[in-house]
């Protein structure tokens, strides 16, 4: 089974520096997307950014890019310029796809917390 | 734009009373999951649904049971709820391909006494 570790459960960062945020995963597939969420106090999973296993360009979105690595399986979140809104849980997710049935599910880390500091 | 609606948002439960999660999608949607978070342990698939009258196990199905009335509607319910049932409870859907994004409801958060 495919799992998703986030190595560091909390971190901190001053506004408008840049933070890195790890994710390793494990799994035998070739094909497969990956995904980092974020979860502000209010609970709601948002979207942050998305990566294509088969697309060497990293991906990119505004302030967030990522560091894909996939023979070291490594998939890390960069924020750029943080500011104060950027303070939540991020979490990384794998999708797996599940052969029986033809459906999928997203695999998730444990999450980070970020703490962006005035 | 209501995307995913779960309801209810708070709930408290005496142990052993039953209780369902409602979910509904407004997507069109194939897929719908139900997860549990859990301090430090992230979000974990309880069950998931990859269609209309489909349904399976994901990795903490025990003490729940989900009905895919149609595509639009996933519920989740607790037969006789434990204390180790208190969470926050998710529902999401995604179009079913297994590059689409999932779209997340706003949790209920669910505490057993």
């Amino acid at each position: 089974a495919q799992t998703v570790t986030q190595s560091q459960p909390e971190m901190s960062v001053q506004e408008a520096e840049t933070v890195t945020l790890s994710c390793t995963y494990d799994t035998s597939e070739s094909d497969y997307y990956l995904f980092w969420y974020k979860q502000p106090p209010s609970r709601q999973m948002i979207l942050v950014i998305r990566q294509e296993a088969y697309k060497q360009q990293n991906a990119t979105e505004n302030r967030f890019s990522v560091n894909f690595q996939k023979a070291a399986k490594s998939f890390s979140l960069k924020i750029s310029d943080s500011q104060l809104g950027d303070a939540a849980m991020y979490f990384c997710a794998y999708r797996s796809l599940i052969t029986q049935g033809g459906s999928e599910k997203l695999v998730f880390g444990k999450g980070t917390k970020l703490t962006v500091n005035p | 734009n209501a995307g995913v609606t779960q309801t209810p948002k708070f709930q408290v439960l005496k142990t052993g009373q039953s209780m369902t999660l409602q979910c509904a999608q407004d997507m069109n949607h194939n897929s719908m999951y139900w997860y549990r978070q859990d301090p430090g342990m992230g979000l974990r698939l309880i069950y998931y649904s990859a269609s209309e009258g489909t349904t399976d196990k994901g990795e903490v199905p025990n003490g729940y049971n989900v009905s895919r009335l149609n595509k639009r509607e996933f519920s989740l319910r607790l037969e006789s709820a434990a204390p180790s049932q208190t969470s926050v409870y998710f529902c999401a859907s995604s179009r079913g391909s297994w590059q689409a994004e999932a779209f997340f409801g706003q949790g209920t958060r669910l505490t057993v006494v």
